[in-house]
């Protein structure tokens, strides 16, 4: 079973700094997945990954395969970003569902 | 933009109660999962259903649990005599391929207990 760690749990910045949440997980996996959910609960995909970079606006995602850790950065960080940052792992072929991480939860401020 | 929608948003029911909580996936995807998030927790996986039948199911998923898709729309869990710990936010996703494809969640269904 995998085990997906995250940190830090919970991360105070004020705007316009460069955040770095990080990600490790236990097994290899087929996939890995940024999730972001915000207060009301619902959670969005932001990025899923295999390997390599990808980068969406001012957020980018790395995934080192060999090493099993991944890393979300913000860059200029702004308070509409503030929310709970959440990887998730697949492990196998779609059918066994994402393992959560328990979520890093960032605030913003102005 | 394609969106996972989930009904009711919120529902409040009595320990003993039979609820059902209902998903409408995006159109064309192919698999479909409900999550479960007790407050304060991480997310965890309950089933996965492909091909109009259960593909894994967690240890979380007992008896009591049941998932159905009645038609070509419409995904449903259907949660026997609630417990008090059954409390919690229900998510259903979807996605097209399974593995390596972009999960899509419906807003959450707040099951709340009493």
């Amino acid at each position: 079973k995998n085990e997906v760690e995250q940190s830090p749990q919970n991360l105070t910045a004020q705007e316009g700094e460069f955040i770095t949440i990080n990600c490790s997980y236990s097994v290899g996996i087929s996939a890995l997945h940024w999730l972001q959910q915000h207060p009301g609960g619902g959670i969005v995909s932001l990025f899923m990954l295999s390997s390599g970079k990808k980068k969406h606006g001012r957020l980018i995602a790395t995934i080192n395969i060999q090493e099993k850790h991944s890393s979300l950065h913000i860059t200029a960080s702004h308070p509409r970003d503030s929310a709970v940052y959440i990887c998730a792992a697949d492990s196998g072929g779609g059918a066994d569902g994402l393992t959560f991480g328990k979520g890093t939860h960032l605030i913003i401020q102005p | 933009e394609p969106e996972v929608t989930q009904t009711p948003s919120h529902q409040v029911t009595q320990m003993g109660q039979e609820v059902i909580l209902r998903c409408v996936p995006i159109s064309n995807h192919l698999y479909f999962y409900w999550y479960r998030q007790i407050l304060g927790q991480k997310v965890e996986f309950l089933v996965s259903f492909y091909n109009n039948e259960i593909s894994e199911k967690s240890e979380i998923f007992d008896d009591q649990f049941s998932v159905e898709r009645p038609d070509g729309s419409n995904f449903t869990l259907k949660i026997r005599s609630t417990k008090l710990e059954d409390s919690a936010m229900y998510f259903c996703a979807s996605n097209l391929q399974g593995a390596i494809s972009e999960a899509f969640f419906g807003q959450g269904t707040r099951l709340t207990v009493v």
